[in-house]
């Protein structure tokens, strides 16, 4: 298994462009997630989706946006890119097992790092 | 407002020491309580903590929650190289949301 995978790992954009943040896992979990990490700021959740078709927004959702089309896929959308979105972005995923069992153990993917001019 | 925090923000002992890095939090609708470990890039789980007083094991490392006092405590026994990381803490408020705090950096010196 490969895990949590993203692409790009380095980006630079200027303001105003767009560009998607790709990110896979093939561990068929239901939950994925992306999170931004910032000093100072401890990751933050951007947005998550709990499976196919279905997503919700999470602490810091504007200026992005996700789609869910497979369980296996979750691209981060920026639409119109500015400096405050130079960070660390990871994406994450992990089983739904059922209240009892479930560990909440995310599984993060090596990371984008994205520089704004 | 929630928040979730860690102390201290870095720390540096020489192998063989014993740490103790702690995570305070006040966050409404608490359901459990995660330690993360983050070496150079992807943080990788170490535990979860929902019940107070039960510590939970791994090799050197051990944890602990007190729900009455909200915090949590991580111990790094006969500490090593490879433990040099950034701890992170989060606090789960939802079914499937997380508040992380900043974390701890620890080095360990030879």
């Amino acid at each position: 298994n490969a895990g949590v995978t993203q692409t790009p790992k380095f980006q630079v954009l200027k303001t105003g462009q767009s560009m998607t943040l790709q990110c896979a896992q093939d561990m068929n979990h239901e939950y994925m997630s992306w999170y931004r990490q910032d000093p100072g700021m401890g990751l933050r959740l951007i947005h998550y989706s709990v499976g196919a078709g279905i997503t919700d927004q999470g602490e810091v959702p504007n200026g992005y946006n996700v789609s869910r089309s497979t369980t296996e896929d979750f691209p981060l959308r920026l639409l119109s890119a500015a400096p405050s979105q130079t960070s660390v972005y990871f994406c994450a995923s992990r089983t739904i097992r059922g209240l009892a069992g479930d560990s909440y153990e995310q599984y993060f993917g090596p990371g984008t790092r994205l520089t704004v001019t | 407002e929630d928040k979730v925090v860690q102390s201290p923000l870095s720390l540096v002992v020489h192998e063989g020491d014993t740490v103790t890095l702690n995570c305070s939090y006040e966050v409404t609708n608490f359901r459990s309580l995660l330690w993360y470990k983050q070496e150079k890039k992807a943080p990788t789980f170490l535990f979860m903590l929902t019940s107070s007083g039960i510590e939970k094991k791994s090799g050197r490392l051990s944890s602990i929650l007190d729900k009455k006092e909200l915090f949590s405590i991580l111990n790094i026994t006969a500490t090593q190289t490879g433990d040099s990381a950034i701890y992170l803490c989060a606090v789960r408020y939802t079914g499937n949301q997380f508040y992380f705090g900043t974390g701890t950096s620890l080095t360990v010196i030879p």
